[in-house]
């Protein structure tokens, strides 16, 4: 079973498009994070959330904690978006992060 | 600069010989976690450590040892690798539980 599903698995779009990528979770959560994976395998932290909504420059995180739910927008994509972005969340039970399988995203120029 | 630090980046072994991965944080972080990465099946957690000489076992520690002697030091140890724990790993350490999570550049472990 899979603690966090994400959607799509794979997804293109043309430079200037406006991106969503879904996470639904099951499990009961402290904190949601989206990271980001390049090409070339490092990931960094875009952002971590327990409610509400974050953006950052292009960037918006939202989450609904009653629907266990969260979207990770990006507006106006550029080629350099290109990344697989990964949700992840802490379980508000145990100490441990489960992820999702990730969203490969090309944005093509 | 604020970093977590795996060495190698990459390495080819042979089933049987045993080999470390090292991980180093510089942040004072108390929570430190070793993950594998394989295509389909995402991050898988190995192990982690909530603190100096606190370990427990992920969803996926069979084959795996660590240790937590120190606070910015979380090793992995391989005793006796196969073919199966060919994989991207990644160790990340944060603040606590529950805060944001720093990722190393990741290690990729082929075993023959």
């Amino acid at each position: 079973k899979n603690e966090v599903e994400q959607s799509p698995q794979n997804l293109t779009a043309q430079e200037g498009e406006f991106i969503t990528i879904n996470c639904s979770y099951s499990v009961g959560i402290s904190a949601l994070h989206w990271l980001q994976q390049h090409p070339g395998g490092g990931i960094v932290s875009l952002f971590m959330l327990s409610s509400g909504k974050k953006k950052h420059g292009r960037l918006i995180a939202t989450i609904n904690i009653q629907e266990k739910h969260s979207s990770l927008h990006i507006t106006a994509s550029h080629p350099r978006d290109s990344a697989v972005y990964i949700c992840a969340v802490w379980s508000n039970t145990g100490n441990q992060f489960y992820f999702g399988t990730g969203t490969s995203l090309t944005v093509i120029p | 600069e604020a970093q977590v630090t795996q060495n190698p980046r990459y390495l080819i072994t042979v089933t049987g010989k045993k080999l470390t991965v090292t991980c180093s944080q510089n942040m004072n972080h108390e929570y430190m976690s070793w993950y594998r990465q394989d295509p389909g099946l995402g991050l898988r957690q190995i192990y982690y450590s909530m603190n100096v000489e606190v370990t427990d076992k992920g969803d996926v520690p069979e084959g795996y040892k660590v240790s937590r002697k120190e606070k910015r030091n979380f090793p992995l140890i391989l005793e006796s690798p196969s073919p199966n724990q060919t994989s991207l790993y990644f160790c990340a350490s944060s603040l606590e539980r529950n805060t944001e999570a720093f990722f190393g550049q990741g290690t990729r472990l082929t075993v023959v």
